[in-house]
């Protein structure tokens, strides 16, 4: 079983819409969660991390769910600019060895 | 930008090249990593230096061999490589020290688009 898993997607949405998508992980002791953000061709971003508690960014909300191991991104009111890949990210303790989940696309259209 | 910057954007090399990707860092950041991006893969740590000390080697083939002489510099030395080889190559860095509380807020660089032929 991978370390992190995510639906590839393309999740294609119509602009004004919400999209919400979840990431898996396989290790119970992992304490850390991040979402970043890759655009086409480019490095990886720091989107948000995770807390226990939920927490919003703007249009973004970001939840975790630890009893069944999965962290979930949703984006309300998506904007073209929204068009991304979204990366999972996961430390499964307090050192530098983050799992990457291998991204779910999401496509914003007009 | 994001204050990591590497070179080249681009390269392509023949098996039988010996070529270097460079990277350099603007955050007054303590530790660099070397991470590895094939297509539809997740990204896969290749190595890490923490106060220019190789913390992590990630099982990585010896025709890749990394080299940081300075907290903000770090390289990353290709020699008879192989097509399968051809991935994204990022460098990112970050502020702590692993195992004693290391921030795992990676800032990253552009990468270096490699294709071997």
């Amino acid at each position: 079983r991978k370390e992190v898993e995510q639906d590839p997607g393309p999740f294609n949405v119509p602009e004004g819409a919400t999209v919400a998508f979840n990431c898996t992980y396989s290790n119970s002791a992992s304490q850390s969660f991040f979402w970043y953000r890759q655009d086409c061709r480019k490095e990886p971003k720091l989107l948000m991390s995770v807390y226990s508690s939920g927490n919003e960014d703007g249009r973004f909300t970001a939840q975790l769910n630890r009893a069944s191991q999965y962290i979930s991104l949703l984006i309300r009111d998506s904007k073209l600019s929204d068009s991304a890949t979204y990366l999972c990210v996961v430390n499964r303790s307090n050192d530098y060895k983050l799992s990457f989940g291998a991204g779910t696309t999401v496509t914003v259209r007009a | 930008e994001t204050g990591v910057t590497q070179t080249p954007r681009h390269l392509v090399m023949g098996m039988t090249n010996k070529k270097s990707l460079k990277c350099e860092q603007h955050l007054g950041h303590n530790a660099m990593y070397w991470y590895k991006q094939s297509a539809k893969k997740p990204l896969e740590l290749m190595f890490v230096y923490s106060l220019e000390e190789r913390v992590e080697n990630n099982s990585v083939p010896s025709r890749f061999s990394p080299e940081c002489p300075n907290s903000s510099h770090l390289f990353l030395h290709l020699h008879t490589l192989q097509p399968e080889d051809s991935a994204l190559y990022l460098c990112a860095s970050s502020q702590g020290v692993p195992g004693q509380g290391l921030n795992e807020k990676l800032f990253f660089g552009s990468g270096t688009q490699l294709s071997v032929l």
